[in-house]
Parts: structure tokens; C-alpha cells; sequence
């Protein structure tokens, strides 16, 4: 069965440093996602991404937040300068057509202190 | 404003009955209606899609009803087990010219005793 596979499974990070996560979609899918999840909270959308741009962003993905496929594997999410609020589970998904089921990865728990 | 909502009180059912989560929504016009299982600390796992012209959808022991009238629905898991055990959530997918994105409830926890 196809994966999603993220790096790492949890980061610790200073507040205001920068923080970059990894993803590897699965292989023939063409659309490819971040949501997170703050502890005990829902699984908030956080952007989409097809055809090498942004195709939507919650109002969440503020300029702190970017989004890159830098090679024809990875997709990555970088924040520039963490926050507190920051820390939560983030999730990577990507999807074969976008109604399709999203197959989403393990998560990395990124905490900032 | 848009809400997607789900009964945030953990369900708990005997092994082998039959488990019944609602998912309602308002200022929404979802052209899908997707479920997933989620277990602690890990990612969302899809489990069935309804479009917004289909009344029920089944798989296995699952059964999803999708009625846009009422802006609900609803999912049974028939038979349950203890492995069944998680929080189910529904999630809204739109679909806009610019792009596309689902949007989740806040899940329903199902406790299946043996």
C-alpha cells in the first residue's frame, strides 16, 4: 500500500527560529495538502498545492507559512519564524484527483519552546 | 458562518451492535462528503466518499447516507468490533474555480466494548 512519509516524526524547536517539514507524496498523485492539528482540537486546513503553485490557503498560511515541491519528490512546509501557537501535529496529504480520498502521512509534532 | 458538526461526546456501543454518527453542516454546498478514522496521534485514514446525487454508500460493514435537503450525514458501522475503536470524522470537500480543499468536524469518538 502507497504512503505518505514525513520527516522528522517530531521536531523541538526556539520560538522564532526556523522550522522546515518534509513530505514525500505518494508517487502519481497530482495534489498535495497541509492541515494540522492542535492537541485536542479538529484537523484544520491549512493549504492545497497543484501544478507547482498554491491552488487555496486557510487564513492560517500567513506569510510566516510557504510551501515548496523543490524536486519531483518532496513537498515541503517551511515556517519562518515559530510561535508558540505554532506547535501542533502536522499532517501532509496528497490525493490522485481532488475529490478523490486523501492519503495522509503519520505527522510531525512540532513543538516550540 | 460555515459549520461542519459532529457530536463531540464519545460514543460508546457493545461489541456487536450497530454504531450511528451524524455529521451536520450549514452554509455549505459540498460536492463530496468524505469520512475518516483517526487514531491517537496519528493521520487521518479515509475511509468512504459520497457525491452530493447519492443517497448511501456502503463498504464492508460501513454504511453512509448523504442527504443535502437536510444538510446531514449519516455513517453506521455495522457489526462493531473493539478494533473499530477511534474517532470518526466527516469532512466537506468544495470545489472552487481556484482550487479545492476539505474541511473537517471535530470527529466523534466510538468506544466498542467487548
Amino acid at each position: 500500500e502507497p504512503e505518505v512519509t514525513q520527516t522528522p516524526s517530531h521536531q523541538v524547536t526556539q520560538m522564532g527560529q526556523e522550522v522546515i517539514l518534509r513530505c514525500v507524496p505518494i508517487s502519481n498523485h497530482l495534489y498535495f495538502y497541509w492541515y494540522r492539528q492542535i492537541l485536542g482540537q479538529k484537523v484544520e486546513f491549512l493549504v492545497s498545492f497543484y501544478n507547482n503553485e498554491i491552488s487555496e490557503k486557510s487564513e492560517i498560511f500567513d506569510d510566516q507559512f510557504s510551501v515548496e515541491r523543490p524536486d519531483g519528490s518532496n513537498f515541503t512546509l517551511k515556517i519562518r519564524s515559530t510561535k508558540l501557537e505554532d506547535s501542533a501535529m502536522y499532517f501532509c496529504a496528497s490525493s490522485e484527483r481532488a475529490p478523490l480520498g486523501y492519503t495522509f502521512g503519520s505527522g510531525t509534532r512540532l513543538t516550540v519552546v | 458562518s460555515q459549520k461542519i458538526e459532529q457530536n463531540s461526546e464519545a460514543l460508546n456501543i457493545q461489541e456487536g451492535k450497530t454504531a450511528t454518527l451524524t455529521c451536520n453542516y450549514t452554509n455549505y454546498s459540498p460536492a463530496y462528503l468524505q469520512w475518516y478514522r483517526q487514531d491517537p496521534g496519528r493521520g487521518p485514514v479515509f475511509l468512504l466518499l459520497i457525491r452530493e446525487n447519492e443517497k448511501e454508500k456502503r463498504k464492508e460493514r460501513l454504511k453512509v447516507t448523504f442527504d443535502t435537503t437536510l444538510k446531514q450525514s449519516l455513517f453506521h458501522i455495522t457489526a462493531s468490533q473493539p478494533a473499530d475503536s477511534a474517532t470518526y470524522l466527516c469532512a466537506l470537500h468544495t470545489v472552487k474555480a481556484a482550487g479545492n480543499k476539505l474541511t473537517f468536524g471535530g470527529g466523534t469518538r466510538v468506544l466498542v466494548k467487548p
